[in-house]
């Protein structure tokens, strides 16, 4: 089924370790989102790549990087890996920057960091 | 900057009564306002939205309408069914500026409906 993909689903690391979450959409979109979803707090905005070839930060960029590979891909870093960053990472990507079309979110990546 | 806040929940009804869930916002401009559902281990899924005052979304039984006077998109459905428990989130996509394109949510609203 088209849309966006998430991998790997879950994760646990030890602190200082570093990874990679990965997301590619199918859709054509030219807009990609990191967000990341921790308890009574809904969904904040890590990075964002408004199109191929830029990336801005959100509301919550610190201990993050991200790289927009291609037009279908958006990755984000960890490089030394907290506890305060266990969360659920969820990716999403939308047509342009635009609240028209709405937005397409992964299933989700659940993160621990221990 | 911009803002949103749902109702506190939980929320628990039974099947068939009647659902609302408020949101209000805080925006410069004129966002697009959406309410997203997840159900358990998924990610979200745009359940409907409005991109102008006075618009209303529509979905699956749900409804909103753009409010801009209240600034407010409160979500209704007349007869939930056990399938519609899930966490709704209210959202807007803040226009113009620095803030366009980048969803700012609402801290979600539990929804258990019970047979």
């Amino acid at each position: 089924n088209a849309g966006v993909t998430q991998t790997p689903k879950f994760q646990v690391l030890k602190t200082g370790q570093s990874m990679t979450l990965q997301c590619a959409q199918d859709m054509n979109h030219n807009s990609m989102y990191w967000y990341r979803q921790d308890p009574g707090m809904g969904l904040r905005l890590i990075y964002y790549s408004a199109s191929e070839g830029t990336t801005d930060k959100g509301e919550v960029p610190n201990g993050y990087n991200v790289s927009r590979l291609n037009k279908r891909e958006f990755s984000l870093r960890l490089e030394s890996a907290a506890p305060s960053q266990t969360s659920v990472y969820f990716c999403a990507s939308t047509r342009i920057r635009d609240g028209t079309y709405g937005y397409t979110f992964g299933s989700g990546t659940r993160l621990t960091v221990v | 900057g911009n803002s949103v806040t749902q109702m506190e929940g939980p929320v628990t009804l039974s099947e068939e009564a009647f659902l609302t869930i408020n949101c209000t916002y805080t925006a410069t401009g004129y966002p697009s306002l959406f309410w997203y559902v997840q159900y358990p281990g998924e990610g979200l899924q745009l359940l409907l939205k409005a991109t102008k005052a006075d618009d209303k979304g529509s979905n699956k039984g749900f409804e909103a309408t753009y409010r801009k006077e209240t600034t407010s998109f409160h979500l209704e459905k007349g007869s939930v069914q056990v399938s519609d428990s899930a966490v709704y989130f209210c959202a807007l996509d803040g226009a113009g500026g620095t803030s366009y394109g980048k969803l700012t949510f609402g801290q979600g609203t539990i929804l258990t409906v019970h047979p």
